[in-house]
């Protein structure tokens, strides 16, 4: 069968290699799916967005990938930098719901 | 420049007294959000408004009031019936029920 990766509540990665953040959700009927980046004592920030007729979408460094098949959403950061240190959410939102609900956090260090 | 403002960014308060948290928006959104989030952990949704005069509660209402009398404000009530109210308050807006969430700095409840 197809491997899924496992949510991690940590990640330490070594700068110029690429990470991977995986998130499991709930909810089949949602259909959009966002990933935030939080620093230490700050709000969350938008990174990228995914609907569900979509299964891949691409940013600057950052992809998004979505299997609606085992619900299960990563990011992937290429050339991770030291500025990429943060906690890492996921959120799954559908248009009944008026409500975002996030995932538990991964946090990832870069290490020089 | 557009955004949520929140304050305070720190405040601290002694137990038996109900504290207010205020948010403000310039982003003309229609939707706005609190969060909680305790160390190390993700986002709980306390309440969130839709429209001007209406709100709905969240997964965790208990113990908080909220008003949106103006679509800009939606200032939350921390109310001495909460048990627990230490804690990080993330609030939010959104131009539509499925979009992306612009959060605020967050107000920092310290219960002394």
């Amino acid at each position: 069968g197809e491997s899924v990766g496992l949510h991690l509540p940590t990640l330490s990665v070594q700068e110029g290699d690429n990470s991977i953040i995986n998130c499991a959700y709930s909810n089949s009927a949602s259909d959009y799916f966002i990933w935030y980046k939080q620093e230490s004592g700050k709000g969350p920030q938008f990174i990228i967005d995914i609907r569900s007729n979509m299964d891949k979408r691409q940013g600057q460094r950052v992809t998004v990938l979505l299997n609606k098949t085992v619900k299960h959403l990563s990011l992937q950061i290429a050339a991770t930098q030291p500025g990429d240190s943060a906690v890492y959410f996921c959120a799954e939102n559908h248009a009944n719901a008026g409500k975002s609900t996030f995932g538990d956090g991964t946090t990832l260090t870069v290490k020089p | 420049d557009g955004g949520i403002t929140q304050s305070p960014k720190y405040l601290f308060r002694k137990e038996g007294q109900n504290v207010t948290l205020s948010c403000e928006q310039n982003l003309n959104h229609d939707a706005m959000y609190w969060y909680r989030q305790d160390p190390g952990q993700g986002l709980r949704l306390i309440y969130y408004s839709q429209i001007v005069n209406d709100f709905q509660k969240g997964d965790i209402a208990e113990g908080y009031s909220v008003s949106r009398e103006k679509k800009e404000s939606f200032p939350l009530t921390v109310t001495s019936a909460q048990q627990n109210p230490t804690a990080f308050y993330l609030c939010a807006s959104s131009i539509a029920v499925t979009g992306e969430l612009f959060f605020g700095e967050g107000s920092r409840l310290t219960v002394l």
